[in-house]
């Protein structure tokens, strides 16, 4: 079984600036994913971001990237230069190697200030 | 390349009725999953599909039920609708050739049950 916690449910950042976004898990699974998903208000839940738990190096993706920590099961998002589209639900999931399903945390609503 | 197709957009129907969405599968995958998410709340796993079977099941009543056909497309069916079922139930397809993740997902279904 896994769990996911995101304990931030609103934040907001002035536009070109830099911000994070919290989550934990926990997993019994050796072998896992983690992503980070966007979700505006078109609804399409799209893929920002993913990490193989196996690899040591911090996954990025232009301006964004994560804090892997493994031992404190931790797997937080930063946003750099931070645009206007960058507004919507952020949500956390972990995938475990042996199950099918993702496992979603309860959202982080991201305000983007011009 | 087409993605991820849901079908209704919307649907509004009445507490003990029954109801039937339908997904179609990003070209060149093979599975389908689905996810209820309820307003506010991260998606929860309802099923997933491979080979016209269900392979995995989340924590859903038996009035959740699914269908694959042979060209991987999906339909996700509830019967004796409650309240509580009124949600956005989003789509995702992904490869079993393709080892792990990602799913692409669709822009679901909003579903409203009065």
């Amino acid at each position: 079984a896994q769990t996911v916690t995101q304990s931030q449910p609103e934040m907001s950042v002035q536009e070109a600036e830099t911000v994070t976004l919290s989550c934990t898990y926990d997993t019994s699974e050796s072998d896992y994913y983690l992503f980070w998903y966007k979700q505006p208000p078109s609804r399409q839940m799209i893929l920002v971001i993913r990490q193989e738990a196996y690899k040591q190096q911090n996954a990025t993706e232009n301006r964004f990237s994560v804090n892997f920590q493994k031992a404190a099961k931790s797997f937080s998002l930063k946003i750099s230069d931070s645009q206007l589209g960058d507004a919507a639900m952020y949500f956390c999931a972990a995938q475990g190697g042996s199950a099918r399903q993702l496992t979603f945390g309860s959202g982080t609503q991201l305000t983007v200030l011009p | 390349d087409a993605g991820v197709t849901q079908s209704p957009t919307h649907l509004i129907k009445t507490r003990g009725q029954q109801v039937t969405l339908r997904c179609s599968p990003k070209s060149g995958h093979d599975t389908v999953s689905w996810y209820q998410q309820a307003l506010g709340q991260g998606p929860q796993f309802i099923f997933q599909y491979y080979e016209e079977e269900e392979r995995q099941r989340g924590n859903f009543p038996d009035r959740f039920s699914g269908h694959q056909f042979p060209n991987y497309s999906s339909e996700l069916n509830v019967n004796a609708l409650l309240l509580g079922d009124s949600a956005l139930y989003l789509c995702a397809s992904s490869s079993v050739a393709r080892q792990g993740p990602p799913l692409h997902f669709g822009n679901g279904t909003r579903l409203t049950v009065t």
